[in-house]
């Protein structure tokens, strides 16, 4: 069982609508990471939190906000989205980087779909 | 040029056979290799990691890593129905994760 714990598993709303996906890990990792993913693609970055601080931004657009209230939470706050972000939203943790043997966990997954 | 290549298949082998996935990267500073395993609807599932040239063998499943020419390669022996996915090989530098476009397995009973 992934130790990365995502909320809700499937999410529906619509365009003008407000909501947040959760992400909560208990192993002390210090990095985080939301990815989204379509179909038959591979994950993509969105976000990179390291040591609560945000650290790598892969030109999301603002429609997307994170937040990483401390070192095992991490939200992401959607407001305003369109149908074209409906994907599978992951959430992923690691130790800090800059060592062998970092290795990425990814939790479950949040399906969004907006419309 | 992208930062893993993989096959993106699709790779068909029969129930019991060996399948062998193959993934070729770009920059030498990559730190740590692995394969992830998805199944449609899941989200990516750690099989195997390695870090040094060479095998590294679990259960079934052996990774071989060649840094000099910048290859990874996953092998599946006595391959198995379940074992029909997505095998995405992924490379680590610092706090960066990329990831190939993944190959498709399906194993035929």
């Amino acid at each position: 069982d992934t130790e990365v714990t995502q909320t809700p598993k499937h999410l529906v709303m619509g365009m003008t609508n407000k909501k947040s996906l959760k992400c909560e890990q208990h192993m002390g990792h210090r990095a985080m990471y939301w990815y989204k993913q379509k179909a038959k693609k591979p994950p993509e970055l969105m976000f990179v939190y390291s040591y609560e601080k945000l650290s790598i931004n892969e030109s999301v657009p603002s429609r997307f906000s994170p937040e990483c209230p401390n070192s095992s939470l991490l939200n992401l706050h959607l407001h305003a989205l369109q149908p074209e972000d409906s994907a599978l939203y992951l959430c992923a943790s690691s130790r800090q980087g800059g060592s062998s043997g970092n290795t990425i966990y990814f939790g479950e997954g949040s399906w969004l779909t907006v419309v | 040029q992208k930062e893993v290549e993989q096959n993106s298949g699709p790779l068909s082998v029969p129930e019991g056979a060996i399948a062998s996935l193959n993934c070729t990267y770009s920059d030498r500073g990559s730190q740590s290799f692995f394969w992830y395993r998805q199944y449609s609807g899941k989200s990516p599932e750690l099989i195997m990691s390695i870090y040094s040239n060479g095998d590294k063998e679990d259960g079934r499943f052996t990774a071989q890593l060649n840094k000099a020419s910048q290859y990874v390669s996953l092998l599946i022996r006595d391959s198995q129905p379940s074992d029909s996915a997505t095998y995405l090989c992924a490379v680590n530098r610092g706090n960066q994760f990329y990831f190939g476009t993944g190959t498709s397995l399906t194993v035929i009973p």
